[in-house]
This record gives C-alpha cells, sequence and structure tokens, in this order.
C-alpha cells in the first residue's frame, strides 16, 4: 500500500521566502486536492484537480499560492513571499472519483513554521 | 458560502460511556463524510452517507443523515481507549468536502 505521500515533512522558512511542497497521490486516483489545517480546526479546501486540470481554487487562497499537477499525477504547491500567517499544515488528499463523491486518502502532510 | 459547524468541540469522558458528536450544515448536502484524525496523524475515512435519513452501524459507532441532509450525527456506545481523536464530519458535493470544525474525544481509562 502505497499511499499518499507528501514531501517535506517539515519545512521552516523566513517570512517572504518562496517554498515548495510536493504530493504524490494514489497511483490509480485521479483527483488530487490541497487542504489547509491550523491547530484546533477542520481541514480548509485550498484547491483540487481532476488528473491534470486545476478546477477549483477557493476564493480564500491568496495569488501567493499556485498548484500544479503537470501530468496528472503528483502535484507541487507553491507559496510566494510566505507570511506568518500561512503556518499550517498542509494536508495533501487524492481520491477515485467515478460517479458521486467518493473517500479522501490523506497524506501525512507538511507542516510549514514560517519564522 | 458553505459552512459546517460540529459540537461539542471537546468531549472528555470514563471509558465504557457513550459518546455522540453532532454535525450541522447551513446549506443541504448531497453526502456527508466522516472522518477520524488521531493526535499527531492525519484525517483518515470512516463512512458516507448519501441518504436522506439514512443510518450506518460500524461496531460501535452509528452514523445518522438527517432527513432534511443538513445534519448527521455519530454515536460511540461504550467508548474505549483507542477511541481517542478528533472526528470530523464533512459534507458538500461531488467536486469537494467542507470539512467541519471537528470534535475532540478524550476517554480516560
Amino acid at each position: 500500500d502505497t499511499g499518499v505521500s507528501q514531501n517535506p515533512r517539515h519545512k521552516i522558512t523566513k517570512r517572504g521566502q518562496n517554498v515548495t511542497f510536493r504530493c504524490d497521490p494514489i497511483s490509480e486516483h485521479n483527483r488530487l486536492y490541497w487542504y489547509r489545517q491550523t491547530l484546533g480546526q477542520g481541514p480548509e479546501f485550498l484547491t483540487y484537480f481532476q488528473n491534470e486540470a486545476q478546477l477549483e481554487k477557493s476564493r480564500l487562497l491568496s495569488d501567493r499560492f499556485s498548484a500544479e499537477r503537470p501530468k496528472g499525477s503528483f502535484s507541487t504547491l507553491e507559496i510566494q513571499r510566505t507570511e506568518q500567517g500561512d503556518s499550517a499544515m498542509y494536508l495533501c488528499a487524492s481520491s477515485l472519483y467515478r460517479q458521486g463523491s467518493s473517500p479522501l486518502h490523506f497524506g501525512n502532510g507538511t507542516r510549514l513554521t514560517v519564522t | 458560502g458553505q459552512q459546517v459547524m460540529q459540537i461539542p468541540q471537546y468531549q472528555h469522558v470514563q471509558e465504557g460511556e457513550d459518546f455522540t458528536t453532532y454535525c450541522n450544515s447551513s446549506t443541504t448536502l448531497s453526502n456527508i463524510q466522516w472522518y477520524k484524525q488521531r493526535p499527531g496523524g492525519h484525517p483518515v475515512f470512516l463512512i458516507q452517507l448519501v441518504k436522506s435519513g439514512e443510518v450506518k452501524k460500524q461496531k460501535r459507532l452509528t452514523f445518522q443523515f438527517g432527513e432534511a441532509k443538513k445534519n448527521s450525527s455519530l454515536h460511540i456506545t461504550a467508548t474505549q481507549t483507542t477511541d481517542v481523536g478528533t472526528y470530523f464530519c464533512a459534507g458538500g458535493a461531488t467536486n469537494k468536502l467542507i470539512f467541519g470544525t471537528g470534535t475532540l474525544l478524550a476517554v480516560q481509562p
């Protein structure tokens, strides 16, 4: 069971720097999601892909955030000019979408700390 | 936008006691899913409910979807220390899930 893999597990960066996270979904899954979670809160939706197409992006998401899934396999999430408020756990999830909703399989996340 | 609230935020029980968490959406949901997140872990899928008034059981866990498809509940009978964690409901359309605020369950042996 390969599961959803996220790298790095932890990232500490200084305010103003750019960071990039990677997510490798379960291989046969066609949908990939990015969520953000802060302490004591539920995961907050950021964006999702079906294959290589980014189909929705949260209106709350700043223009500093960009995500790609170039070949419909792995995905990257980049945050430019990081701010302290970006400190959070960034979770990636994948699912096999056929019809209707399907369960999300989450990775272990990347914990970002902006100093 | 759509909001999903859960109550209570936190529940502390003695092992063997029952536990219930309630989930309420501001909009009608096409389906609802429940996830469990252990301390330091990631959310893990438990179950999905689709039909109005649907009830599903998994051993000591009972899940219910409201008739109006705007609310749901999770009931755990005779809690065990292994039930510790945060329980999230998540609802929405087929494209994305909106997670609730979660209920943190603490079980004292």
